[in-house]
């Protein structure tokens, strides 16, 4: 039974344009959001969160959008740029606890 | 501030043999989590040590085991090596402050069992 669902498995968009990552999720008790990029041959490197709190978080080009009641969250990334072609994972975990439920990830590719 | 570091990086075991790696927090972390990745089953959480504790598990056989040292760091191991524990073992670690969970992960060590 899988948790969380990121249901696109690829993104291509162009460089300079918006990348939009989506994330689904079943369980209303995740209250902590995260995502992390991976490129290959290399360990997820940690992007941004949000907890339950807040529904908007912002770090520079990435935003990251939570709607609890739809059980949804997506990343933004604006301006896209080509180093930005990675896999893209959103990982949720909940009371305090350090286990990360991980989707399956998305890989984007932004052409130049 | 160095980063996880992981060792070793690539390995190959046999069917039946057991294997322990190692993991390296980034200094300061408390926690340290392990997680298997395939391309199957995505990224799966194995279990997370807090000062030497297991202090969470996830649903892995009592093949796959880990313990930490009163320096942090951490080793795992799986014993009696079947062919579809052939992954990726990551390690991650974070400070485990109230109200941040971020984790920061090691490169990984390729494990390939034939």
């Amino acid at each position: 039974d899988q948790q969380v669902k990121q249901n696109s498995p690829s993104l291509s968009v162009q460089e300079g344009r918006i990348s939009i990552l989506n994330c689904d999720y079943t369980n209303s008790m995740f209250d902590y959001f995260l995502w992390y990029k991976k490129y290959p041959a290399e360990g997820p490197t940690f992007l941004i969160s949000i907890s339950s709190i807040k529904d908007k978080n912002e770090d520079g080009r990435f935003t990251v959008f939570l709607n609890k009641s739809a059980k949804h969250l997506s990343l933004h990334i604006v301006p896209s740029q080509p180093g930005d072609s990675a896999v893209y994972f959103c990982a949720l975990t909940q009371g305090g606890s350090e286990k990360l439920v991980f989707g399956k990830g998305t890989k984007l590719t932004v052409n130049p | 501030k160095a980063g996880v570091t992981q060792t070793p990086r690539y390995l190959i075991k046999t069917r039946g043999q057991q294997v322990t790696l190692s993991c390296s927090p980034i200094s300061g972390h408390r926690s340290v989590s392990w997680y298997q990745q395939t391309p199957g089953q995505g990224l799966q959480f194995l279990f997370e040590y807090f000062s030497e504790t297991q202090r969470n598990k996830g649903n892995f056989p009592g093949r796959f085991s880990g313990r930490q040292f009163s320096n942090s760091r951490s080793e795992m191991n799986v014993s009696t090596l079947e062919l579809g524990d052939s992954a990726l073992y990551l390690c991650a670690s974070s400070f485990d402050l109230g109200g941040i969970y971020e984790q920061y992960f090691g490169p990984g060590t390729r494990l390939t069992v034939t």
